[in-house]
């Protein structure tokens, strides 16, 4: 168990739609990453946070949207959702978020689009 | 841009004994972090071992080793007295010392099997 928590474990959905993907990052941590895993694109990075602040950003769609709160926990939204978005997503967190921390990762939010 | 890049995308090995996970990458940077990460069926995101490029010696952890050729940026993982739970899916992983590009890129993996 890595601490680092990700609700919902999977999410079926339409086409069209939108979710949130939460993510509760270990206990001191500032910074949150959100990575996908999909079959065409294999695993990338999206966007990185550090204390509510957007640090990094990635292959993201416009689409996708994301935000880390006060307390540090952060949500993807994925809008307008579309059949290639069916992934695995990911959420990693690191203390300082700088290039020596290491990241630990939770165990996934499974998406599956209809 | 840093690259990723496994060309074996799946490879088996006979319980107990050795084999290596190739991986080769490109950066323009001196100082780098190279990761090998596992993948059960689980999905779980597992590190297994890690390098940091300005150390020379190649590190170890248990059953698993790395051989870390700067010049020719090759990293490769040799896991030794293969086990039924090493099956899994293997990423190679890149990432920057550069505290303001702290991601990490992986390459597309390799699926391991172990045959008892």
């Amino acid at each position: 168990d890595s601490g680092v928590t990700q609700t919902p474990k999977h999410l079926i959905t339409a086409t069209g739609q939108r979710v949130t993907l939460r993510c509760s990052p270990r206990s001191g941590d500032l910074s949150v990453y959100w990575y996908q895993q999909s079959l065409d694109q294999g695993l990338q990075f999206l966007i990185q946070y550090y204390n509510g602040e957007e640090r990094a950003k990635g292959n993201i769609l416009e689409r996708f949207s994301a935000q880390q709160f006060p307390d540090l926990h952060s949500e993807l939204n994925l809008s307008s959702l579309e059949l290639g978005d069916s992934a695995l997503y990911f959420c990693a967190s690191s203390i300082t978020g700088t290039g020596g921390d290491e990241q630990y990762f939770g165990p996934g939010t499974r998406l599956t689009v209809t | 841009a840093q690259t990723v890049t496994q060309s074996q995308p799946e490879m088996s090995v006979q319980e107990a004994e050795t084999v290596t996970l190739s991986c080769t990458y490109d950066t323009s940077e001196s100082d780098y972090y190279l990761f090998w990460y596992k993948q059960p069926p689980s999905r779980q995101m597992i590190l297994v071992i890690r390098q940091e490029a300005y150390k020379q010696q190649n590190a170890t952890e248990n059953r698993f080793s790395v051989n870390f050729q700067k010049a020719a940026k090759s990293f490769s993982l040799k896991i030794s007295d293969s086990q039924l739970g090493d099956a899994a899916m293997y990423f190679c992983a890149y990432r920057s010392v550069n505290g303001a590009n702290s991601k990490l890129t992986f390459g597309k993996g390799i699926t391991l099997s172990v045959r008892p």
